[in-house]
Protein backbone atom coordinates (compact mmCIF):
# COMPACT_ATOMS: atom_id res chain seq x y z
CA UNK A 1 0.00 0.00 0.00
CA UNK A 2 1.10 3.46 -0.84
CA UNK A 3 1.63 6.53 2.23
CA UNK A 4 -0.52 8.37 0.32
CA UNK A 5 -2.97 7.68 -2.93
CA UNK A 6 -4.59 10.21 -5.06
CA UNK A 7 -6.71 9.16 -8.22
CA UNK A 8 -4.96 10.29 -11.18
CA UNK A 9 -7.59 11.02 -13.23
CA UNK A 10 -8.14 12.61 -15.65
CA UNK A 11 -11.62 15.16 -13.99
CA UNK A 12 -12.76 17.11 -16.75
CA UNK A 13 -15.04 19.74 -15.48
CA UNK A 14 -16.98 22.77 -17.24
CA UNK A 15 -16.11 26.27 -16.31
CA UNK A 16 -17.37 27.62 -13.46
CA UNK A 17 -17.81 23.80 -11.20
CA UNK A 18 -16.86 23.27 -8.38
CA UNK A 19 -13.79 20.13 -8.21
CA UNK A 20 -13.11 18.32 -5.40
CA UNK A 21 -9.64 16.94 -5.36
CA UNK A 22 -8.51 14.23 -2.52
CA UNK A 23 -6.05 12.25 -1.12
CA UNK A 24 -5.69 9.47 1.72
CA UNK A 25 -2.76 8.62 3.72
CA UNK A 26 -1.78 6.15 5.83
CA UNK A 27 0.92 7.14 8.39
CA UNK A 28 -0.67 8.53 11.20
CA UNK A 29 2.52 10.64 12.03
CA UNK A 30 1.78 13.11 8.91
CA UNK A 31 1.04 16.81 10.50
CA UNK A 32 1.51 19.15 7.61
CA UNK A 33 -0.53 18.88 4.31
CA UNK A 34 0.42 20.55 1.12
CA UNK A 35 -1.54 21.46 -2.34
CA UNK A 36 0.24 21.85 -5.50
CA UNK A 37 -0.20 22.92 -8.34
CA UNK A 38 1.79 21.56 -11.76
CA UNK A 39 1.08 22.77 -15.25
CA UNK A 40 2.99 20.42 -17.79
CA UNK A 41 6.96 20.93 -18.13
CA UNK A 42 7.19 23.24 -14.62
CA UNK A 43 7.97 22.60 -11.36
CA UNK A 44 5.01 22.62 -8.96
CA UNK A 45 3.70 25.86 -7.24
CA UNK A 46 2.49 25.55 -3.33
CA UNK A 47 -1.41 26.38 -3.22
CA UNK A 48 -1.80 25.42 0.40
CA UNK A 49 -0.27 24.72 3.43
CA UNK A 50 -2.29 22.93 6.31
CA UNK A 51 -1.52 21.87 9.35
CA UNK A 52 -4.42 21.22 11.55
CA UNK A 53 -7.73 19.31 10.78
CA UNK A 54 -10.67 21.63 9.41
CA UNK A 55 -10.51 23.87 6.79
CA UNK A 56 -8.43 26.24 5.13
CA UNK A 57 -9.66 28.82 2.41
CA UNK A 58 -7.73 31.16 0.76
CA UNK A 59 -9.67 32.69 -2.41
CA UNK A 60 -11.26 29.71 -4.43
CA UNK A 61 -9.32 27.31 -2.73
CA UNK A 62 -9.98 25.36 0.35
CA UNK A 63 -8.04 22.68 1.79
CA UNK A 64 -9.74 20.55 4.20
CA UNK A 65 -7.54 17.93 6.52
CA UNK A 66 -9.55 15.21 8.02
CA UNK A 67 -7.04 13.53 10.51
CA UNK A 68 -9.05 11.02 11.81
CA UNK A 69 -9.97 9.62 8.64
CA UNK A 70 -6.51 10.20 6.93
CA UNK A 71 -7.89 12.08 4.26
CA UNK A 72 -7.25 15.56 2.81
CA UNK A 73 -9.21 17.67 -0.10
CA UNK A 74 -8.75 20.46 -2.40
CA UNK A 75 -11.40 22.05 -3.60
CA UNK A 76 -11.68 24.62 -6.44
CA UNK A 77 -14.98 26.93 -7.01
CA UNK A 78 -15.96 28.81 -10.23
CA UNK A 79 -12.98 26.64 -12.18
CA UNK A 80 -11.83 28.32 -14.83
CA UNK A 81 -9.89 26.71 -17.74
CA UNK A 82 -6.60 28.34 -16.36
CA UNK A 83 -7.57 25.88 -13.64
CA UNK A 84 -6.36 22.90 -16.19
CA UNK A 85 -3.08 21.64 -14.30
CA UNK A 86 -1.86 18.41 -12.74
CA UNK A 87 -2.57 18.95 -8.46
CA UNK A 88 -0.45 16.62 -5.89
CA UNK A 89 -0.67 16.95 -2.43
CA UNK A 90 1.87 16.53 -0.18
CA UNK A 91 2.39 15.45 3.18
CA UNK A 92 5.48 15.72 5.63
CA UNK A 93 5.84 14.45 9.38
CA UNK A 94 7.62 17.39 10.56
CA UNK A 95 8.14 21.62 9.43
CA UNK A 96 11.57 20.79 10.23
CA UNK A 97 12.77 18.29 7.65
CA UNK A 98 10.29 19.15 4.72
CA UNK A 99 11.18 15.77 3.21
CA UNK A 100 7.86 15.42 1.15
CA UNK A 101 5.84 12.41 0.77
CA UNK A 102 3.44 13.04 -3.08
CA UNK A 103 0.50 11.66 -4.38
CA UNK A 104 0.70 10.87 -8.06
CA UNK A 105 -1.37 13.82 -9.14
CA UNK A 106 -4.77 14.21 -10.45
CA UNK A 107 -5.14 15.75 -13.83
CA UNK A 108 -7.67 18.38 -14.22
CA UNK A 109 -8.84 19.75 -17.25
CA UNK A 110 -11.83 22.87 -17.14
CA UNK A 111 -13.46 23.00 -20.04
CA UNK A 112 -14.43 26.65 -21.32
CA UNK B 1 10.15 36.25 -1.88
CA UNK B 2 11.52 32.69 -1.96
CA UNK B 3 12.55 32.30 -5.61
CA UNK B 4 14.45 28.65 -6.67
CA UNK B 5 15.89 29.14 -9.72
CA UNK B 6 16.93 25.63 -11.81
CA UNK B 7 18.91 26.02 -14.91
CA UNK B 8 18.66 24.33 -17.75
CA UNK B 9 15.47 24.23 -18.13
CA UNK B 10 16.21 21.40 -20.67
CA UNK B 11 18.60 19.24 -21.88
CA UNK B 12 19.62 16.84 -24.30
CA UNK B 13 22.98 14.64 -24.27
CA UNK B 14 24.40 12.02 -25.65
CA UNK B 15 24.42 8.76 -23.87
CA UNK B 16 27.40 8.25 -21.55
CA UNK B 17 28.02 12.03 -21.63
CA UNK B 18 27.57 14.03 -18.20
CA UNK B 19 25.13 16.49 -17.61
CA UNK B 20 25.21 19.17 -14.55
CA UNK B 21 21.90 21.03 -13.25
CA UNK B 22 21.98 23.81 -10.78
CA UNK B 23 19.45 24.92 -8.38
CA UNK B 24 19.96 28.22 -6.93
CA UNK B 25 18.03 30.25 -3.71
CA UNK B 26 17.93 34.06 -5.09
CA UNK B 27 16.64 35.30 -2.33
CA UNK B 28 17.31 33.35 1.05
CA UNK B 29 19.77 31.49 2.24
CA UNK B 30 19.15 27.79 1.84
CA UNK B 31 21.17 25.23 4.54
CA UNK B 32 19.21 22.31 2.47
CA UNK B 33 18.21 21.16 -1.13
CA UNK B 34 16.01 18.62 -2.59
CA UNK B 35 16.16 16.85 -5.70
CA UNK B 36 13.21 14.92 -6.96
CA UNK B 37 12.86 13.59 -10.27
CA UNK B 38 9.06 13.02 -12.02
CA UNK B 39 8.58 10.81 -15.06
CA UNK B 40 6.02 11.39 -17.12
CA UNK B 41 2.06 11.03 -15.09
CA UNK B 42 3.80 9.62 -12.06
CA UNK B 43 4.47 11.32 -8.64
CA UNK B 44 7.66 13.30 -7.62
CA UNK B 45 10.01 10.99 -6.09
CA UNK B 46 12.94 12.28 -3.63
CA UNK B 47 16.43 11.33 -4.77
CA UNK B 48 18.14 12.91 -2.43
CA UNK B 49 18.51 15.57 0.60
CA UNK B 50 21.31 18.38 -0.14
CA UNK B 51 23.16 20.04 3.17
CA UNK B 52 25.13 23.02 2.56
CA UNK B 53 28.74 21.97 3.20
CA UNK B 54 28.60 18.17 3.86
CA UNK B 55 27.62 15.08 1.68
CA UNK B 56 23.83 14.28 0.42
CA UNK B 57 21.66 11.78 2.25
CA UNK B 58 20.90 9.37 -1.12
CA UNK B 59 17.20 7.70 -0.63
CA UNK B 60 17.37 3.65 -0.82
CA UNK B 61 17.90 2.48 -4.34
CA UNK B 62 19.72 5.99 -5.78
CA UNK B 63 22.85 5.83 -7.01
CA UNK B 64 25.04 7.85 -5.21
CA UNK B 65 28.19 7.38 -7.44
CA UNK B 66 25.46 7.93 -10.38
CA UNK B 67 23.90 11.27 -9.06
CA UNK B 68 26.73 13.40 -7.33
CA UNK B 69 25.53 16.31 -5.37
CA UNK B 70 27.12 19.09 -4.25
CA UNK B 71 25.61 22.22 -2.48
CA UNK B 72 28.81 24.12 -1.85
CA UNK B 73 27.49 27.16 -0.88
CA UNK B 74 24.00 28.05 0.83
CA UNK B 75 22.26 29.39 -2.44
CA UNK B 76 23.77 26.85 -4.72
CA UNK B 77 23.11 23.29 -4.86
CA UNK B 78 24.24 21.29 -8.34
CA UNK B 79 23.37 17.68 -9.86
CA UNK B 80 25.55 15.56 -11.96
CA UNK B 81 23.95 12.74 -14.01
CA UNK B 82 27.21 11.35 -14.76
CA UNK B 83 27.36 8.71 -17.63
CA UNK B 84 23.79 9.28 -18.36
CA UNK B 85 21.86 6.57 -20.32
CA UNK B 86 18.47 6.73 -21.64
CA UNK B 87 16.37 5.52 -19.08
CA UNK B 88 17.59 8.61 -16.73
CA UNK B 89 15.49 10.71 -19.33
CA UNK B 90 13.37 12.42 -16.62
CA UNK B 91 12.41 15.57 -15.18
CA UNK B 92 14.53 16.71 -12.22
CA UNK B 93 13.21 19.19 -9.87
CA UNK B 94 15.05 20.78 -7.03
CA UNK B 95 13.20 22.71 -3.75
CA UNK B 96 14.88 24.60 -0.87
CA UNK B 97 14.57 24.93 2.60
CA UNK B 98 13.83 26.91 4.66
CA UNK B 99 11.24 27.57 2.50
CA UNK B 100 10.95 23.68 1.39
CA UNK B 101 8.16 23.87 -0.04
CA UNK B 102 9.55 25.85 -2.91
CA UNK B 103 10.49 24.22 -6.11
CA UNK B 104 12.59 25.20 -8.79
CA UNK B 105 10.84 25.25 -12.53
CA UNK B 106 12.49 21.61 -13.15
CA UNK B 107 14.90 20.13 -15.98
CA UNK B 108 13.92 18.19 -18.57
CA UNK B 109 16.71 15.72 -19.23
CA UNK B 110 16.70 13.40 -22.46
CA UNK B 111 19.74 10.99 -23.12
CA UNK B 112 19.72 10.16 -26.71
Amino acid sequence: QKEVEQDPGPLSVPEGAIVSLNCTYSNSAFQYFMWYRQYSRKGPELLMYTYSSGNKEDGRFTAQVDKSSKYISLFIRDSQPSDSATYLCAMTITSGTYKYIFGTGTRLKVLA
Amino acid sequence: GAVVSQHPSWVICKSGTSVKIECRSLDFQATTMFWYRQFPKQSLMLMATSNEGSKATYEQGVEKDKFLINHASLTLSTLTVTSAHPEDSSFYICSASPYGYTFGSGTRLTVV
